[in-house]
């Protein structure tokens, strides 16, 4: 069984500061990671996507990936009140079968 | 351009009524997957259809069938709802092009309620 894990929060930062939100996978095959970002009662929307180990900035956020420790990881800085929302974790299977796996979300809350 | 939309936005049913959720996309994908999403766990995928004319199951299948009708509508039937089926539902959709082809794209969610 293939699985996406992230840690169901809620994390909680003051506005300002640098948001941290980590993911770990289990098929060593994937080749693509994304970030969603779902507002309470909204659909998934995709933030970024990433499929190179290192670092890619974009804007306010930016996703690290280590492929040999399985690990995905997305930064906000100067976080807003209006990034408050649960972030999900999605890394494509492998075998060319275009499908995702989700995780199941990290809650983020942030405070003025 | 709508991107995807979905129809009925909520739905009640009661324990044994059949219904259709309806998906559809004007972006030319190829790929559309349907999708629930219960409280405390991820997307999980119920069917998906990688181009028109074929469908596949989808790590939570039972109690659903899918219809690709053309390559703008993919349909999710639920036969005789149960209890179970409770959940939020999602439609997604992404292009064919390789190296970001699995970006996807979800419309706005059905909500259905199974008495």
């Amino acid at each position: 069984q293939k699985e996406v894990e992230q840690n169901s929060g809620p994390l909680s930062v003051p506005e300002g500061a640098i948001a941290s939100l980590n993911c770990t996978y289990s098929d060593r095959g994937s080749q693509s990671f994304f970030w969603y970002r779902q507002y309470s009662g909204k659909s998934p929307e995709l933030i970024m996507f990433i499929y190179s180990n290192g670092d890619k900035e974009d804007g306010r956020f930016t996703a690290q990936l280590n492929k040999a420790s399985q690990y995905v990881s997305l930064l906000i800085r100067d976080s807003q009140p209006s990034d408050s929302a649960t972030y999900l974790c999605a890394v494509s299977l492998s075998g060319g079968y275009n499908k995702l796996i989700f995780g199941a979300g990290t809650r983020l809350a942030v405070h003025p | 351009n709508a991107g995807v939309t979905q129809t009925p936005k909520f739905q009640v049913l009661k324990t044994g009524q059949s219904m259709t959720l309806q998906c559809a996309q004007d972006m030319n994908h190829n790929s559309m997957y349907w999708y629930r999403q219960d409280p405390g766990m991820g997307l999980r995928l119920i069917y998906y259809s990688a181009s028109e004319g074929t469908t596949d199951k989808g790590e939570v299948p039972n109690g659903y069938n899918v219809s690709r009708l053309n390559k703008r509508e993919f349909s999710l039937r639920l036969e005789s709802a149960a209890p179970s089926q409770t959940s939020v539902y999602f439609c997604a959709s992404n292009p064919p092009v390789a190296g970001g082809g699995e970006t996807q794209y979800f419309g706005p969610g059905t909500r259905l309620l199974v008495l």
